[in-house]
């Protein structure tokens, strides 16, 4: 079985700064993905980020970018130089790669806040 | 237009009555996914499909049952709703062949009610 923890149920950043969201997961598979989604208050469900196990380097995607390290078994996402409009539900997920795919196990996501 | 659409958006029924959701895709993709979302939690899965022809029960398949009736269509059914199903439905999309190790893609969801 797998399991997302995100420990931060919610966050308040000032505008600019940078912002880490943490996770951790637990699996037995030896070939996983990784994966943040945001939620903003009107409900959707956007995808950011991926970082597969046996990727050598860390994932980046514009302003995201994921610390991924594999034997702490975490995968934090950073947000550089943060927005307004960053404020939002953030969700890390993961899925096993071997064999048939199956859906992506979420963590419970935490809300973050951008102040002005 | 979105590549991932869901009717209706929202939804509000009673008890005991049949509902169904639907979900379209123009992306292509050939795995289909459904997920709800309750307050507080993450989205868990209900029921997913690689294609036509293949059905598979997910965390919380009770409840629910569902159709793949083409590539991009995918509908998700409440026989008897009750309301402990109220929650916002997402489907969602996804194909090993558009890279990013199968990355899942998800419609606007349904806001569903159950009285």
């Amino acid at each position: 079985a797998q399991k997302i923890t995100q420990t931060q149920p919610g966050m308040f950043v000032q505008e600019k700064e940078a912002v880490t969201l943490d996770c951790t997961y637990d699996t037995s598979d030896p070939s996983y993905g990784l994966f943040w989604y945001k939620q903003p208050s009107s409900g959707e469900m956007i995808f950011l980020i991926y970082q597969g196990s046996y990727d050598q380097q860390n994932a980046t995607e514009g302003r995201y970018s994921l610390n991924f390290q594999k034997a702490r078994k975490s995968a934090n996402l950073v947000i550089s130089a943060s927005q307004l409009g960053d404020s939002a539900m953030y969700f890390c997920a993961m899925r096993s790669l071997g064999g048939g795919a199956d859906g992506l196990t979420f963590g419970k996501g935490t809300h973050l806040i951008i102040q002005p | 237009d979105a590549d991932v659409t869901q009717t209706p958006r929202n939804r509000i029924t009673k008890t005991g009555k049949r509902i169904m959701l639907e979900c379209s895709q123009t992306k292509g993709h050939d795995r289909m996914y459904w997920y709800r979302q309750d307050p507080g939690l993450g989205l868990r899965l209900i029921y997913y499909s690689f294609d036509v022809k293949d059905i598979n029960k997910g965390e919380i398949s009770d409840g629910y049952s569902v159709s793949r009736q083409a590539q991009a269509k995918f509908s998700l059914s409440l026989e008897s709703a009750i309301p402990n199903q109220t929650a916002l439905y997402f489907c969602a999309t996804s194909s090993p062949a558009s890279g990013r190790s199968d990355t899942q893609y998800f419609g606007p969801g349904t806001r569903l009610t159950v009285l």
